[in-house]
C-alpha cells in the first residue's frame, strides 16, 4: 500500500536550536518526494523537492532534506531556526505509477518559541 | 501571472444544498486535482485527473464528482452537502511532478 507518515503531529523548539521533521513512505515504486508549508490561513508553498540526482536536497529558507531510499525517509532539517519558520510543514509523495497522484503526510506543526 | 485561481474563496451552504467549486489554470498543465484539508489530517486527495476527458478517484471520492472538458478548467461537484463536507478544498496543476496549489475555498455547511 502507498502511504506517507509523518511521525510527530508538533514539533516545539527554541529559536536559533536544529529542527529535524520526520517523513516516512511506504511504496513498492519510484517516487518523487516533496516538503511543503503552510503558514496560517495561507495556501501551500513548496520548500524543496527530490526527483533524481544528489539525495541532499536544499530548499528555500535555509532548509534542506535528504532522501534514503533503504530507510524510506525523507527528513526536513534545519541549523538554526527562527520565529518565522512556526507553520504547518507537510511531506508528499507522488508514486511514479500511471496516475502519478500526490499523497500527502498529516503534516507536523512546527512550533518556535523565544 | 494567475496560475491557479480557486472560487469563490468562501462559502456557507445548507445541508443538502449542491454547489460547483470552481478551478482554473493557466499553466497549460495537463495534471490537476483537488484536496481537502481538515484539522490533523492534512490534505487527502478527493480527485484527479491526468488530462482532458479524463478523472480518477483519489482517496476520499465520496459525494464529489468532477469533470475535465479543458486543459484549463477542473470543477468539484457536490451534489448534496453534508455537514463532514465542512472543510477547506484546494486546487491544484502538475508539471513534473511539481504541484501548483489554488489559495483554497473555505466551505461550511450548516
Amino acid at each position: 500500500a502507498q502511504s506517507v507518515t509523518q511521525l510527530d503531529s508538533q514539533v516545539p523548539v527554541f529559536e536559533e536550536a536544529p529542527v529535524e521533521l520526520r517523513c516516512n513512505y511506504s511504496s513498492s515504486v519510484s517516487v518523487y518526494l516533496f516538503w511543503y508549508v503552510q503558514y496560517p490561513n495561507q495556501g501551500l508553498q513548496l520548500l524543496l523537492k527530490y526527483l533524481s540526482g544528489s539525495t541532499l536536497v536544499k530548499g528555500i529558507n535555509g532548509f534542506e532534506a535528504e532522501f534514503n531510499k533503504s530507510q524510506t525517509s525523507f527528513h526536513l532539517r534545519k541549523p538554526s531556526v527562527h520565529i518565522s519558520d512556526t507553520a504547518e510543514y507537510f511531506c508528499a509523495v507522488s508514486f511514479m505509477d500511471s496516475s502519478y497522484k500526490l499523497i500527502f503526510g498529516s503534516g507536523t506543526r512546527l512550533l518556535v518559541r523565544p | 501571472n494567475a496560475g491557479v485561481t480557486q472560487t469563490p474563496k468562501f462559502q456557507v451552504l445548507k445541508t443538502g444544498q449542491s454547489m460547483t467549486l470552481q478551478c482554473a489554470q493557466d499553466m497549460n498543465h495537463e495534471y490537476m486535482s483537488w484536496y481537502r484539508q481538515d484539522p490533523g489530517m492534512g490534505l487527502r486527495l478527493i480527485h484527479y485527473s491526468v488530462g482532458a476527458g479524463i478523472t480518477d478517484q483519489g482517496e476520499v471520492p465520496n459525494g464529489y464528482n468532477v469533470s475535465r472538458s479543458t486543459t484549463e478548467d477542473f470543477p468539484l461537484r457536490l451534489l448534496s452537502a453534508a455537514p463532514s463536507q465542512t472543510s477547506v478544498y484546494f486546487c491544484a496543476s502538475s508539471y513534473k511532478g511539481t504541484q501548483h496549489f489554488g489559495d483554497g475555498t473555505r466551505l461550511s455547511i450548516l
